[in-house]
């Protein structure tokens, strides 16, 4: 099983500014493996990000994803209000796992 | 419009049996998994197992392995998570959803099913 391990576990920022969340992966994969979602409180996840880089349909082009093999970041330029949630990165190379989630707060 | 629909709250004791179900509407059905999640309270997401409805091939979790059924049935468009022994510890919010495409990155999801298992 591959273990993710995001951090940091919370990140308390401002509207406006950056946001740099890391997911580690316990053994290395290829990039087209790792997704990234949003989950905000009391809705279902939505997909932001796949094979690592690629923004899902309707996703604002302030959330950018990148990395490889073992290290891959979600960055979310300029927060805006909404984007104040809980994020998981997940990984398809063996089996689906989930990382423990980085919340993003005010 | 691709559309996944879950059955709503359920309040169950140890011990008993329960079904929940994903009605999908809007794509065929036979063509996409659907995999289904577990969230308990207050924590993060964890995969419990996933189904191919086209030719039944289902797989689950480690975790899981044992403690849930995942079923589909084709003439409704519908997948199901099943407990035949609920316990307190099951108690959680349950999405079913469904990948972009043949890959398992999940685009689509249902609103979730709350269980909750108490004596």
């Amino acid at each position: 099983e591959i273990v993710l391990t995001q951090s940091p576990a919370t990140l308390s920022l401002s509207p406006g500014e950056r946001a740099t969340l890391s997911c580690r992966a316990s053994q290395s994969m290829n990039n087209i493996y790792l997704a990234w979602y949003q989950q905000r409180p009391g809705q279902a996840p939505r997909l932001l990000i796949y094979g690592a880089s690629n923004r899902a349909a309707g996703i604002p082009d302030r959330f950018s994803g990148s990395g490889s093999g073992t290290d891959f970041t979600l960055t979310i330029s300029n927060l805006e209000p909404e984007d104040f949630a809980m994020y998981y990165c997940q990984q398809r190379s063996k089996w689906l796992t989930f990382g423990g989630g980085t919340k993003v707060e005010i | 419009e691709v559309q996944l629909v879950q059955s709503g709250a359920e309040v169950k004791k140890p011990g008993e049996s329960l079904k929940i179900s994903c009605q999908t509407s809007g794509y065929n059905f036979n063509n996409y998994w659907i995999a289904w999640v577990r969230q308990m309270p207050g924590r993060g997401l964890e995969w419990v197992g996933i189904i191919y409805p086209g030719d039944s091939d289902t797989r689950y979790s480690p975790s899981f392995e044992d403690k849930v059924t995942i079923s589909a049935d084709k003439s409704t468009a519908t997948a199901y998570l099943q407990w035949r022994n609920l316990k307190a510890s099951d108690t959680a919010m349950y999405f079913c959803a469904r990948p972009q495409g043949t890959d398992w990155d999940f685009e689509y999801w249902g609103q979730g099913t709350l269980v909750t298992v108490s004596s």
